[in-house]
């Protein structure tokens, strides 16, 4: 079985500054996805980047990058220039390519301070 | 586009009631899933589908039906409603390998 971990249940960072939200992995699989998803008090969940496994370059969408370690099965989620609606809660998951079944971490609530 | 359709949003229920969620997605998407958010214990997968007509466990099944006869839909069913399913739930679709599509959630109490 899949499984997420999350160890940090809340964080905060200062408006502008840089965050980096951990999140590690366990799985006997070799080509799978992994994704981090916000979620704001609006409840929508919402795609933030994806990385798949085989691409050992690191996955960068705009202010939100990753730093996955397949050997360490880490896939760390940087947000930079921190901004207000960044705020929310973030989760950190995991897919199985067979049956597209996925796994989620229990989620870090981020809170950004002005 | 109206991607993943949740309804309804909200709902109470009393112990032992019964009732059906309703998921439905325009996006042709072969997979369809259920999950239930609860505080401190992230997204966790109730029933999945791969396709009309085949259906499979997740992590928390137990109390929950599912049924999947067209591409479009996935209802949920909870067949005698208890305090425990008070949670908020989420449908979600994909294909390929894609990212899941999720829905707006449904908070529902059980009293």
């Amino acid at each position: 079985a899949q499984t997420v971990t999350q160890s940090q249940p809340e964080m905060s960072v200062q408006e502008a500054e840089t965050v980096t939200l951990s999140c590690t992995y366990d799985t006997s699989e070799n080509n799978y996805y992994l994704f981090w998803y916000k979620q704001p008090p609006s409840r929508q969940m919402i795609l933030v980047i994806r990385q798949e496994a085989y691409k050992q370059q690191n996955a960068t969408e705009n202010r939100f990058s990753v730093n996955f370690q397949k050997a360490a099965k880490s896939f760390s989620l940087k947000i930079s220039d921190s901004q207000l609606g960044d705020t929310a809660m973030y989760f950190c998951a995991f897919m199985k390519p067979a049956g597209n079944q996925f796994y989620f971490g229990t989620g870090t609530s981020l809170t950004v301070i002005p | 586009n109206a991607g993943v359709t949740q309804t309804p949003k909200f709902q109470v229920l009393k112990t032992g009631q019964s009732m059906t969620l309703q998921c439905a997605q325009d996006m042709n998407h072969e997979y369809m899933s259920w999950y239930r958010q609860d505080p401190g214990m992230g997204l966790r997968l109730i029933h999945y589908s791969v396709g009309a007509g085949i259906t499979d466990q997740g992590e928390v099944p137990n109390g929950y039906n599912v049924s999947r006869s067209t591409t479009e839909d996935f209802p949920l069913r909870l067949l005698s409603a208890a305090p425990s399913q008070t949670s908020v739930y989420f449908c979600a679709s994909s294909s390929g390998y894609q990212p899941q599509h999720f829905g707006d959630g449904t908070r529902l109490s059980i009293l």
